[in-house]
């Protein structure tokens, strides 16, 4: 299976900093990349896909770049519903992984 | 609008079995890869697996972790999604969301609606 590994496990940022969240594969997955965002007690919700697009209505604060095995999330001017944690997704094979997450915390 | 609604979570003792349902509206069931993804409490998420759209054959996929456990299936209306849990392990304790791919998705889906989840707990 391929293993997806998030860094840093948790950041501390303030409203309107720009945070950086970066997700390896342990294998070239192209650019098959998909991140999430999970606020507490919520279900996650679908931000990026195909490492670079941008879901439908999602704030564009938010973008992916990368392919092959590194790939980073990047939020360009944080708000305050944006503390929360983030989960990248491989879907190049099967059995697809998540990421272990990363929790962004207000500083 | 897409709604995802599970069903079936509760108590379970270790060996035993449960059946967990998801109901959707809104899309056309049988022209989408549909899914259950897990989070064990306080912890991160976890791929489960998918029953694949009529375009794959309704074929399915799952984890090293469950596979020959867990058993995903349609009802024949093809409007419920079943995942069965057998002989189910304390680790196995954990919110099981149902997923539907998103229309961008390739051959292996990534999710654009997820159901509100439904708690299992695995106890004696």
């Amino acid at each position: 299976d391929i293993q997806m590994t998030q860094s840093p496990s948790s950041v501390s940022a303030s409203v309107g900093d720009r945070v950086t969240i970066s997700c390896r594969a342990s294998q070239n997955i192209k650019s098959q990349l998909a991140w999430y965002q999970q606020s507490p007690g919520k279900a996650p919700k679908l931000l990026i896909y195909a490492a670079s697009s941008l879901q439908s209505a999602v704030s564009s604060r938010f973008s992916g770049s990368g392919s092959g095995t590194d790939f980073t999330l990047t939020i360009s001017s944080l708000q305050p519903e944006d503390f929360a944690t983030y989960y990248c997704q491989q879907t190049d094979s099967f059995p697809s992984t998540f990421g272990q997450g990363t929790k962004l915390e207000m500083k | 609008e897409v709604q995802l609604a599970e069903s079936g979570g509760g108590l379970v003792q270790p060996g035993q079995s449960l059946r967990l349902s998801c109901s959707g509206s809104g899309f056309t069931f049988g022209l989408y890869d549909m899914g259950w993804v897990r989070q064990a409490p306080g912890k991160g998420l976890e791929w489960v697996g998918v029953t694949r759209s009529e375009t794959y054959g309704g074929t399915t996929e799952y984890a090293a972790s469950v596979r020959g456990r867990f058993t995903i299936s349609r009802d024949a209306s093809k409007i419920i999604v079943h995942l069965l849990l057998n002989n189910v392990k304390t680790e196995d304790t954990a919110i099981y969301y149902c997923v539907r791919e998103s229309p961008h998705s390739e051959y292996v889906p990534f999710f654009d609606s997820w159901g509100q989840g439904t708690l299992v707990t695995v106890s004696s």
